[in-house]
């Protein structure tokens, strides 16, 4: 079975200070992995996806991510944090054998507070 | 291009009755997916549907709850005889196909309050 861990329920952060919310991943299989953020009373919205190729991808709002296999880790990453990145942020795997389907698994999301 | 479109934004029912959430993929999406959030949890996944079928409900509950994604018109997820344990946010995906590579698109999610 695929699971998600979010290590952290809550980072917080200075504005302008690096930004990094760790998840780790379990699969039986290759992992696809994804990162979705949430702001309050809406829906999760896309900001990166990890198929194949470079470990280190970069996606929406200056947000990257790196792929770690021997650790299994898929942590996000922003250089510089905004005021504005403050939200709920959701790390999910699809695990793509067969059996596992095409359901995203998630973790159970860390909040982020950027101080100004 | 509108995303994701989920109606009604909130719902609140009594115990015992049935709600009835709707979903509008994307355009250009025929694979639909549910997930519920419980109260500071994260996503659950319920149900993967195409359209007319259903390819995934091992997330589904075994009673009361069902899904469909006809032919023509938006995706339901129906609860019936509601207790206050379904309380809770529903969120719809869509994606264009059901590659595994796909992305999965959020709407705004149905938050329902059973009283």
């Amino acid at each position: 079975a695929q699971s998600v861990a979010q290590p952290e329920d809550q980072v917080n952060v200075a504005e302008g200070n690096p930004l990094t919310v760790k998840c780790t991943y379990s699969v039986s299989g290759n992992p696809y992995l994804f990162w979705y953020v949430q702001y309050p009373n809406r829906g999760l919205q896309f900001l990166l996806k990890y198929i194949t190729g470079d470990n280190l991808v970069k996606g929406s709002y200056g947000f990257e991510a790196e792929f770690n296999k021997s650790q299994t880790s898929f942590h996000l990453k922003k250089p510089s944090a905004l005021v504005s990145d403050s939200a709920l942020y959701f790390c999910a795997v699809r695990d793509i054998t067969k059996a596992a389907g095409n359901k995203l698994t998630f973790g159970g999301g860390t909040r982020v507070l950027v101080k100004p | 291009n509108a995303g994701v479109m989920q109606n009604p934004r909130h719902l609140v029912r009594r115990r015992g009755q049935e709600a009835r959430l709707r979903c509008s993929p994307m355009k250009g999406h025929s694979h639909v997916y549910w997930y519920r959030q419980l109260p500071e949890e994260g996503l659950k996944f319920m149900v993967y549907l195409q359209k007319e079928n259903i390819i995934d409900e091992s997330g589904m509950p075994k009673e009361r709850f069902s899904a469909e994604f006809p032919k023509e018109g938006p995706s339901i997820l129906r609860i019936q005889q509601v207790v206050r344990g379904d309380s809770a946010a529903y969120f719809c995906a869509s994606s264009p196909a059901g590659a595994y590579t796909d992305t999965q698109y959020f709407g705004p999610g149905t938050r329902l309050t059973v009283l």
